[in-house]
């Protein structure tokens, strides 16, 4: 059973350009959340969704940010107009709803995206 | 609201002594902690996980952790440390609606 996947796992962006990272979630899961590690920091929350739908955004910077989990293909994190704060580690999981395993996420490689 | 604080952002050992790292953690309701392991440039692995069963979690590669409701504590520790153990360790604790909290992560390192 193949791991959470992410690509690309480096990605390099000018300021104003848009970055584009892609999540596929572990076969027979369909919840992702996405997790940003800033350099010397812990993981930090931005966004949980289902297939089609968001479920929290709590951690989302208010602009700039979007995150899409389509019936069909990866869930999608967009970053618009990146600037060099936006440099930082991409973490993707996902987990299912069988019994009582929904609390366990599994986690992707990451994406590390540097804004030049 | 609830937190997780890792005491130590650094600890170092000899090989074969034993681990000890802190986590304690703030909840209002009983709470589900997970410890995780990251190695440099990749992702998080699961170590084990308290989800109020019991107390005393074991987890992968000979690490375990005790949940000490009267302290908030969730203390990882491993009896006897490997060069391999070298990595950066989170606790976690999970919110009501899946979403994980971290701490700032504490650095293993193991002397030879």
């Amino acid at each position: 059973n193949a791991g959470v996947m992410q690509n690309p796992r480096h990605l390099v962006r000018r300021r104003g350009q848009e970055a584009r990272l892609r999540c596929s979630p572990m076969k027979g899961h369909s919840h992702v959340y996405w997790y940003r590690q800033l350099p010397e920091e812990g993981l930090k929350f931005m966004v949980y969704l289902q297939k089609e739908n968001i479920i929290d955004e709590s951690g989302m910077p208010k602009e700039r940010f979007s995150a899409e989990f389509p019936k069909e293909g990866p869930s999608i994190l967009r970053i618009q107009q990146v600037v060099r704060g936006d440099s930082a580690a991409y973490f993707c999981a996902s987990s299912d709803t069988s019994g009582g395993n929904s609390y366990e996420q599994y986690f992707g490689p990451g994406t590390r995206l540097t804004v030049t | 609201a609830q937190s997780v604080t890792q005491l130590g952002s650094h600890v170092s050992v000899s090989e074969g002594a034993l681990v000890l790292l802190r986590c304690n953690y703030s909840s209002s309701v009983p709470p589900y902690l997970f410890w995780y392991v990251q190695y440099p440039n990749q992702g998080l692995q699961l170590l084990l996980k308290y989800t109020s069963a019991a107390t005393l979690v074991k987890g992968i590669n000979g690490f375990e952790a005790e949940f000490k409701k009267s302290e908030t504590s969730f203390h990882l520790t491993k009896p006897s440390a490997h060069m391999s153990d070298a990595a950066e360790y989170f606790c976690a604790v999970r919110l009501y609606g899946n979403k994980l909290v971290f701490g700032a992560g504490t650095i293993l390192r193991v002397k030879s």
